[in-house]
């Protein structure tokens, strides 16, 4: 069964710091890896797909990676600021049940100014 | 385009009520689905839909029903409310499942319900 696990599960950080996010899946088969963000009271906004033949993904200050064989990702945001505090989640679709996307619990982000 | 859409954004409802959870989307989405979000329990998929007329059961299924009869359209109905239904509802759409597309998922902004 896969299972998705995330820590730390909360984060608190001052502004400007680089930060990374870490999230852990348990079978290697899977077709990608999503990272989302959350915001309070809000649905889930994609920030990033990493497909299972890529290594890593950018946007702006957020840099995805994927090392399938050590079944863990990493989110790492660069220069960070109060407007990037929420609730980070990543998912993977995996190959053995290819239509269900499991999530993992989160990491609570606080980006003290 | 709106993206994924839900209503209502708030329902209170008593043990034993019914009702029905309304998703759409405009963006020609085969794949659908449904979760829902409970305090140290993450989201845990519902039903889902690879397009229309087909649907399946997702981890929690027991409660719910759903049916696909437009690609725009998949509505969640709860067919007597229980406490334990009490959560955050998310609708979320995907452009397909095969993994040669890009899969990413768009979620809507949640319905939040509560049965007393």
């Amino acid at each position: 069964k896969q299972e998705v696990t995330q820590i730390p599960a909360a984060l608190s950080v001052p502004e400007g710091e680089n930060l990374v996010l870490n999230c852990s899946f348990t079978d290697s088969a899977i077709y990608n890896l999503q990272w989302f963000r959350q915001d309070p009271g809000k649905g889930l906004t994609s920030l990033l797909l990493i497909q299972s033949s890529q290594r890593e993904q950018t946007s702006g200050r957020l840099n995805a990676s994927l090392d399938k064989s050590s079944g863990r990702s990493t989110l790492y945001i660069a220069a960070s600021q109060p407007g990037d505090s929420a609730t980070y989640l990543c998912a993977v679709l995996r190959k053995t049940s290819y239509d269900k996307v499991i999530f993992g619990p989160g990491t609570s982000l606080s980006v003290i100014p | 385009n709106a993206g994924v859409t839900q209503t209502p954004k708030f329902q209170v409802l008593k043990t034993g009520q019914s009702m029905t959870l309304q998703c759409a989307q405009d963006m020609n989405h085969e794949y659908m689905s449904w979760y829902r979000q409970d305090p140290g329990m993450g989201l845990r998929l519902i039903h889902y839909s690879v397009g229309a007329g087909i649907t399946d059961q997702g981890e929690v299924p027991n409660g719910y029903n759903v049916s696909r009869s437009t690609t725009e359209d998949f509505p969640l109905r709860l067919l007597s409310a229980a406490p334990s239904q009490t959560s955050v509802y998310f609708c979320a759409s995907s452009l397909g499942t095969s993994g040669r597309s890009t899969d990413t998922q768009y979620f809507g902004p949640g319905t939040r319900l509560t049965v007393l």
